[in-house]
């Protein structure tokens, strides 16, 4: 099974900020990852899919990066809505999995 | 308009078997290329993923998990169901469907999600 790490678990920030989110995966996944915001008691939301494509209706301050095992998510100035938990997922093959998430909180 | 919704018992006890209902409607799963995942979430952890059933009735189970789930699907009835047996305390969780979109690449992604069902393991 692929396992999926990220870092950091945790991470403080002020609104205006450029943030980034790695991800990497235990062996090679193609550009087969994918970026999820998720808020409390809310349901995931697709953000970016194939490593690098923004989901329609996601703000372009989102971006994502990386292929084979090393990606990043970027948020280029953080806004008081983008305060949540962000997760990457692989799906380059069955049994799908998920990194472990990072909060990403008010500085 | 796709949308998901999860259905099934709040509460179970241990060793029981749990039986969750995902009940869509937008698209078709006896349509080519469309599948319908189940993903948990314990209070205040990670994402999982459990399970996946695809429009030619392909299925695809959690490697550590796969003796205790079962998926099908109802054509018919727009459904999807997801047993889970034996079921444990640890077993508490957020379950989730959701339907996969595929771009024209062929990359996979959980595009559309259901609000999910907290379901309690406790005796």
């Amino acid at each position: 099974d692929i396992q999926m790490t990220q870092s950091p678990s945790s991470l403080s920030a002020s609104v205006g900020d450029r943030v980034t989110i790695t991800c990497r995966a235990s062996q090679s996944i193609s550009s087969y990852l994918n970026w999820y915001q998720q808020k409390p008691g809310k349901a995931p939301k697709l953000l970016i899919y194939a490593a690098s494509s923004l989901q329609s209706g996601v703000p372009s301050r989102f971006s994502g990066s990386g292929s084979a095992t090393d990606f990043t998510l970027t948020i280029s100035s953080l806004q008081p809505e983008d305060f949540a938990t962000y997760y990457c997922q692989q799906s380059y093959s069955t049994p799908y999995s998920f990194g472990q998430g990072t909060k990403l909180e008010i500085k | 308009q796709v949308t998901l919704r999860e259905s099934g018992p709040a509460l179970v006890k241990p060793t029981q078997t749990l039986t969750l209902t995902c009940t869509f409607s937008g698209f078709s799963l006896s349509t080519s290329g469309m599948c319908v995942s189940w993903i948990r979430q314990p209070p205040g952890k990670a994402l999982e993923w459990l399970a996946r059933i695809d429009w030619d009735d392909e299925k695809y189970y959690s490697t550590s998990l796969k003796t205790r789930l079962t998926i099908s699907k109802d054509t018919s009835k727009n459904q999807v169901v997801l047993t889970m047996t034996n079921m444990d305390p640890v077993d508490t969780a957020t379950y989730f469907c959701a339907r996969m979109g595929v771009d024209s690449s062929g990359y996979l992604y959980f595009q559309h999600w259901g609000q999910g069902t907290l379901v309690t393991v406790s005796s």
